[in-house]
């Protein structure tokens, strides 16, 4: 798997701000996936993003990976109590896809 | 929706002790994984396996840690004699072929004594 810096680590908003979290890697990536857990729960496939430049829109969730395939983000617009939660850029490689997960980036959301 | 099971969601055992985490992946699913997650800290990647038989593993995966697919649905994880730094999240995990996505099992709580 590749390793991936994420920031910032830890994010507090208020309800209805929006969000970003930034992923950079010093070497290209083939592909970058994005993970949301939960407080106690198991992380969530969000997206997987593969092309150079890519935008990916679900719903008030922008993900975007670089023209070189060295940097992710993932964007909330207007951001909800229901979006509480750590968000994972991973990093995946090898013949097994194995997942690297980094430190992530926790959420919270002031009602 | 399919989804990956696991069983039990929490097991409380004493040091020394053998304990088997079990996993039911999605049927049609091809690859498994075993992470761990300790408290607080970052999910960790123990073993990958494929066609019956493990396809990579990580340092922490030593020789008290196995993997075994006993029959077509479930996939276990034993951890033959168990230490206090084995407390963790146990997360099962599966993937059909040529599908980077992973679906998590909702995980096993290990707790060692």
């Amino acid at each position: 798997g590749q390793q991936v810096m994420q920031i910032p680590q830890y994010q507090h908003v208020q309800e209805g701000e929006d969000f970003t979290t930034y992923c950079n890697s010093s070497t290209t990536l083939s592909n970058i996936q994005w993970y949301k857990q939960r407080p106690g729960g198991h992380p969530v496939f969000l997206i997987q993003l593969v092309k150079s430049g890519e935008v990916k829109k679900q719903k008030r969730l922008t993900f975007q990976f670089g023209e070189a395939k060295k940097n992710s983000s993932l964007h909330i617009t207007a951001t909800q109590t229901t979006d509480v939660g750590t968000y994972f850029c991973v990093g995946s490689g090898g013949s097994n896809y194995k997942l690297t997960f980094g430190k992530g980036t926790l959420l919270t959301v002031n009602p | 929706e399919p989804e990956v099971t696991q069983t039990p969601s929490h097991q409380v055992t004493q040091m020394g002790q053998e304990v088997i985490l079990r996993c039911v992946p999605i049927s049609n699913h091809l690859y498994f994984y075993w992470y761990r997650q300790i408290l607080g800290q970052k999910v960790e990647f123990l073993v990958s396996f494929y066609n019956n038989e493990i396809s990579e593993k990580s340092e922490i995966f030593d020789d008290q840690f196995s993997v075994e697919r006993p029959d077509g649905s479930n996939f276990t994880l034993k951890i033959r004699s168990t230490k206090l730094e084995d407390s963790a999240m146990y997360f099962c995990a599966s993937r059909t072929s040529g599908n980077y996505e992973q679906y998590f099992g909702p995980g096993t709580r290990l707790t060692v004594t």
